[in-house]
């Protein structure tokens, strides 16, 4: 089973800021088939990038993938206030598929 | 449009059994590949169960066992048995793109609760 651990567990960033997530896989994650989701209190997971850079539709282009092999990366450009969530990676290049803990963007 | 709305949950005790619903609407269930993915409280994502397109499924080691995913027409089923304290978790419906991708659609969630 391919292990994926997000870094950092939490991120504090005022609105404006640019955050940049860290997703790192235990072993190489085929055709980088990697997706972002963002989750809010009370809600379901939303779709964000998959195929590692590939923004879903309707996700701003603040928004933006990268990565391959065994680390990827997401990048909010500039935070905007309902941008403040959690977010996971997930893979599914290899069975069974996995998800990252967590990265919580919060307010500072 | 597209919707998954989930139903069934509640409390249970342990050793009990629960089945929860997931009624589609935009597609059948039957032509796309669905899942049972669960959050416990304050936790991170799991997937739980998958059935593909052909009728393969695939079972988290966790649940191997004790759960059953099925379909039919536009209701996709996970039927809990020997329920654990563990099993505590919102439990959500989701359709994955392809035949095991990522998650492109979810349900609102449904609540499990295993205790005495």
């Amino acid at each position: 089973e391919i292990v994926l651990t997000q870094s950092p567990g939490t991120l504090s960033l005022s609105p404006g800021e640019r955050a940049t997530l860290s997703c790192r896989a235990s072993q190489s994650v085929s055709s980088s088939y990697l997706a972002w989701y963002q989750q809010k209190p009370g809600q379901a997971p939303r779709l964000l990038i998959y195929v590692a850079s590939s923004r879903a539709t309707g996700i701003p282009d603040r928004f933006s993938g990268s990565g391959s092999g065994t680390d990827f990366t997401l990048t909010i450009s500039r935070l905007e206030p309902e941008d403040f969530a959690v977010y996971y990676c997930q893979q599914y290049g290899t069975s069974p598929w996995t998800f990252g803990q967590g990265t919580k963007v919060e307010i500072k | 449009e597209v919707q998954l709305v989930e139903s069934g949950g509640g409390l249970v005790q342990p050793g009990g059994s629960l089945r929860l619903s997931c009624v589609v609407s935009g597609f059948t269930v039957s032509s796309e590949c669905m899942s049972w993915v669960r959050q416990a409280p304050g936790k991170g994502l799991e997937w739980v169960s998958v059935i593909y397109r052909g009728g393969d499924t695939y079972y988290a080691d966790s649940v191997k066992g004790r759960f059953t995913i099925s379909r039919h027409s536009s209701t996709l089923f996970l039927q809990m048995t020997s329920l654990r304290t563990e099993d505590t978790a919102i439990y959500y419906c989701a359709r994955v793109y392809a035949d095991g991708w990522y998650v492109e659609y979810w349900g609102q969630g449904a609540l499990v609760t295993v205790s005495s």
